[in-house]
């Protein structure tokens, strides 16, 4: 068949405020979840992770939310500032026999403005 | 500690050629591995190295291969090249202490990879 782009979810927020990216992720058996922030030109930057044991994980102005009922992962950004434009991904550690790898969600384009 | 390192940055080649691209991790780290970045497909796996053995791989064919040295220094080549294999072509190293919990993988810089 044919392929599709993937078409980013674009978030846009304004300066100061806060900012909340959604993931939902495929496999209730993932243990191990990661946030990922990509600037362009540049490789995945480590944000923030949490593993399944928890619901909520707090780092410098970012918080991550576990919800594993419904399978959705949240990042907050708080005071958002221009340095946080850039693209979004989250990530779950799949276990494939008995090793972990990650797969990686389509990602979501934060814009902030002035 | 430096950073995950991966030459070239930059490529350019022809439809049929093959390619090796070069990944150092962070000091320390055993763990490689390596994805593509499209932007009609995202970020996908492709293999992961420990300790020179492929621990994992991702559905991608047999045109694409890697290996690792004992430095843990890893490579990966493309065979064959198509069109369709222009990406940026990223590799993240771990420490990766345990088997089953992938730990956090830390990206270099990435090499984009354009076929003519």
């Amino acid at each position: 068949g044919e392929s599709v782009g993937l078409h980013l979810p674009t978030l846009s927020v304004q300066e100061g405020d806060n900012s909340i990216i959604n993931c939902a992720y495929s496999n209730s058996a993932s243990d191990y979840f990661i946030w990922y922030k990509q600037e362009s030109g540049k490789g995945p930057q480590f944000i923030i992770d949490i593993r399944s044991n928890m619901d909520k994980r707090q780092g410098q102005r970012v918080t991550v939310l576990l919800n594993k009922t419904v399978k959705h992962l949240s990042l907050q950004i708080a005071a958002t500032q221009p340095g946080d434009s850039a693209v979004y991904f989250c990530a779950e550690n799949i276990v494939s026999d008995s090793w972990g790898k990650l797969q990686f969600g389509a990602g979501t384009q934060v814009v902030v403005t002035p | 500690k430096a950073g995950v390192t991966q030459t070239p940055r930059y490529l350019i080649k022809t439809r049929g050629q093959q390619v090796t691209l070069s990944c150092s991790p962070i000091s320390g780290h055993r763990s490689v591995s390596w994805y593509q970045q499209t932007p009609g497909q995202g970020l996908q796996f492709l293999f992961e190295y420990f300790s020179e053995t492929q621990r994992n791989k991702g559905n991608f064919p047999g045109r694409f291969s890697g290996r690792q040295f004992s430095n843990s220094r890893s490579e990966m080549n493309v065979s064959t090249l198509e069109l369709g294999d222009s990406a940026l072509y990223l590799c993240a190293s771990s420490s990766s202490p345990t088997r089953r919990v992938s730990d956090t993988q830390y990206f270099g810089p990435g090499t984009r990879l354009t076929v003519l």
